[in-house]
C-alpha cells in the first residue's frame, strides 16, 4: 500500500546549527501534512502542518516545505536545542478520511 | 484539563496471555483512535471510533484484537491471546467532532502503553 517514508533514520547536529529533516511520500491523494514530535516515553506531539496548497509554512522556529512534484516534505529546525532532541515523524492524510499515515521516524540527535 | 490517559503504561506478559489496554480520551471528544508501532517501525493506525460506533477498523491486524466503546466514553483494546510480534506502543488519540477534516492540532496522542510479549 502507499506510505510515507524517511530518507534518514538518525540525523546528529550541533547545538545551535540549523536540523532539516526530510520524508517522501507517494499517496498523490493525500492534501494534508503533519510533523510530530515524539520524545521519549510520550505520544507524539503536534508541530507544525501544511496543507497542499501551500508549498511553504512558518512556526516559531519551524519551517515545514512541500513539494508536490516530486512528494517530498522537510521539517527545517533553527538554531537547535538540546530539548530538540526526539524522533520526528511525518504524516499525511486526506479529506476523505480520520487516518493518518505515518513514516516511519528520524531520530534527531544535538550534541552539545 | 486532562489529556488522553492510557493504562498501563508497561505491561509485559507471555505469550498466550491477554492482556486489555485502555484510553480515557479528552473529556468532549466524540473521536477515538488506536495506533502503534511495533519493531521500530512507523506508527500504524488501528482504528477510529466516533462516540461508540466504530467508523474505520481497517487498520485492526486480525481476529485477536479486539477495540470496544461502550457509552462513547473510554475504550479498551483487548489483545489475545497476544503473540510476540505484538510487541510495541499501543497509542490513543482523541479528536472533536466539530473540526472538519483532521487538522492535525486537534488530535491530541496519549503517552502510550508500551507492552511487551516473552
Amino acid at each position: 500500500g502507499e506510505s510515507v517514508g524517511l530518507h534518514l533514520p538518525t540525523l546528529s547536529v550541533q547545538e545551535g546549527d540549523n536540523s532539516i529533516i526530510n520524508c517522501a511520500y507517494s499517496n498523490s491523494a493525500s492534501d494534508y501534512f503533519i510533523w510530530y514530535k515524539q520524545e521519549s516515553g510520550k505520544g507524539p506531539q503536534f508541530i507544525i502542518d501544511i496543507r497542499s496548497n501551500m508549498d511553504k509554512r512558518q512556526g516559531q522556529r519551524v519551517t515545514v516545505l512541500l513539494n508536490k512534484t516530486v512528494k517530498h516534505l522537510s521539517l527545517q529546525i533553527a538554531a537547535t536545542q538540546p530539548g530538540d532532541s526526539a524522533v520526528y515523524f511525518c504524516a499525511e492524510n486526506s479529506d476523505s478520511s480520520y487516518k493518518l499515515i505515518f513514516g516511519s521516524g528520524t531520530r534527531l540527535l544535538v550534541r552539545p | 484539563e486532562a489529556g488522553v490517559t492510557q493504562f498501563p503504561s508497561h505491561s509485559v506478559i507471555e505469550k498466550g496471555q491477554t492482556v486489555t489496554l485502555r484510553c480515557d480520551p479528552i473529556s468532549g471528544h466524540d473521536n477515538l483512535y488506536w495506533y502503534r508501532r511495533v519493531m521500530g517501525k512507523e506508527i500504524k493506525f488501528l482504528l477510529h471510533f466516533v462516540k461508540e460506533s466504530k467508523q474505520d477498523e481497517s487498520g485492526m491486524p486480525n481476529n485477536r484484537f479486539l477495540a470496544e466503546r461502550t457509552g462513547g466514553t473510554y475504550s479498551t483494546l483487548k489483545v489475545q491471546p497476544a503473540e510476540l510480534e505484538d510487541s510495541g506502543v499501543y497509542f490513543c488519540a482523541s479528536s472533536k467532532s466539530d473540526e472538519g477534516g483532521v487538522p492535525g492540532n486537534t488530535i491530541y496522542f496519549g503517552e502510550g502503553s508500551w507492552l511487551t510479549v516473552v
